[in-house]
């Protein structure tokens, strides 16, 4: 069965631009979330999607990043115009609901802003 | 608001055991978790433990939670140089919809 999978792995942009990072969660988990820990800090919870609604956004840090999840599948999050302290790791995990709810995390994309 | 706190550093010997604390703030804590990430890579689901039990154990791991004192550890026994990345302790709210993360404690093994 295959794992979470975010897309692109690395990305380097300049200061500016955009940058839009993919999420493919395990098949039929409903619950799919972003997270991001940028340089030295604590991985701090984004937001959370149940099938295709936003569920809790309470951690998106500013207007510049827009996360969408068409259909219920996979999920996008667009960072633009990007600042040099958008650069981190953003991790995507997905769960189903049940007992332990069990939350996997993908490889996580590592944006650098520069 | 809900705080997770790990010691930043610990350095052990090939087949010694390692023991990583962790201290959570939120009483109402459902679940809590152990991650641990290697470099350059992403973060792998070791164990968890539901907030009514005090002890679990899977292979060389072992959990140990203290809820009174809000206290969670981490125990591998046997370490192994494998072992040697960043572990994180987190703590699921009580919808157990979003985790919190402490900083990660960076465990070396040495030969």
């Amino acid at each position: 069965e295959a794992g979470v999978t975010q897309f692109p792995s690395h990305s380097v942009i300049e200061k500016g631009q955009t940058v839009t990072l993919r999420c493919d969660p395990i098949s039929g988990h409903d619950n799919l979330y972003w997270y991001r820990r940028v340089m030295g800090k604590e991985i701090k919870f984004l937001l959370h999607f149940v099938k295709e609604s936003k569920q809790d956004e309470s951690g998106m840090p500013n207007n510049r990043f827009l996360a969408e999840r068409t259909g219920g599948t996979y999920s996008t999050l667009k960072v633009q115009p990007a600042e040099l302290e958008d650069s981190g790791v953003y991790f995507c995990a997905s769960s189903q609901p049940g007992r332990g709810n069990t939350i996997y995390f993908g490889e996580g994309s590592w944006l650098t802003v520069v | 608001g809900e705080d997770v706190e790990q010691s930043l550093f610990l350095s052990v010997r090939e087949g010694d055991s390692s023991v990583i604390n962790c201290t959570y703030t939120d009483s109402s804590s459902t679940y809590l978790y152990w991650y641990k990430q290697e470099p350059g890579a992403g973060l792998q689901l070791l164990t968890y433990i539901f907030s009514n039990m005090d002890m679990k154990q899977d292979q060389r791991l072992t959990v140990l939670l203290n809820k009174k004192d809000k206290h969670l550890s981490l125990r591998i026994a046997d370490t192994q140089t494998g072992d040697s990345a960043i572990y994180f302790c987190a703590e699921a709210d009580t919808g157990f919809q979003k985790l919190v993360f402490g900083t990660g404690t960076r465990l070396l093994v040495s030969p």
